[in-house]
């Protein structure tokens, strides 16, 4: 069946170190998202991807980054200069064009920083 | 203001009640509406999109209003399985293609 992976589904980071989400999907879909998700709070977009070797920052970049070699696989890293990256943590992918916005998501990775 | 806006809630409400949600966008321009479910500690997932001339789906009806820039969910009847948070999403027609509310969160209470 196709769709998205994200792993791990829990994390825990010490103070001052690098993490790296995994995000995959086998939808052969163009667009790929990050979001990051507080209690209570709705969904903020960290970065996005429309097309492999290409990404744009979101609403709250810093401290992340990531990139697009494969289509299949979009890697969200958490940086140490992330302050507070306590979260859940979305990825999602689309098909792409203004006909095909549905999206569907991983489930999520956990981060608690330790 | 912020692109999309929902009442947050929380909505409880007993077994086999109406209720309805409302979210609002700022962009004219936006092209596409959904609505989407998440349950609690899960990831979203597509309830409904939202068409121009309204749709239904079971007891779950959408409407877009675009001279006034909202949509609407309305659940007929609920369901304790009903419980969960809806988030209004709105495609603004841009490159980022989706842009989420912070979600209403729904209790039916038995």
């Amino acid at each position: 069946d196709g769709g998205i992976t994200q792993s791990p589904k829990y994390l825990f980071r010490k103070e001052g170190q690098n993490v790296t989400l995994s995000c995959e999907q086998n939808l052969n879909h163009d667009a790929m998202y990050w979001y990051r998700q507080d209690p209570g709070q709705g969904l903020r977009l960290i970065y996005y991807s429309q097309i492999v070797n290409d990404f744009q920052k979101g609403d709250i970049a810093e401290g992340y980054s990531v990139s697009r070699e494969k289509k299949e696989s979009f890697p969200l890293t958490v940086t140490s200069a992330q302050k507070n990256p306590t979260a859940f943590y979305l990825c999602a992918s689309i098909r792409g064009g203004p006909q095909n916005t549905e999206a569907f998501f991983g489930q999520g990775t956990r981060l608690t920083v330790v | 203001r912020k692109e999309v806006e929902q009442d947050p809630g929380p909505f409880n409400v007993p077994e086999g009640a109406t209720v309805a949600f409302n979210c609002t966008y700022s962009n004219s321009a936006s092209q596409s509406f959904f609505w989407y479910r998440q349950d609690c500690r899960k990831e979203p997932k597509l309830l409904m999109s939202v068409y121009s001339s309204g749709n239904e789906d079971g007891r779950f009806t959408a409407q877009l209003n675009r001279a006034s820039q909202y949509i609407s969910l309305l659940i007929r009847d609920s369901k304790l399985s009903d419980s969960a948070t809806y988030l209004c999403v709105v495609n603004p027609g841009s490159a980022r293609q989706l842009t989420f509310g912070s979600g209403t969160q729904l209790t039916v209470l038995p």
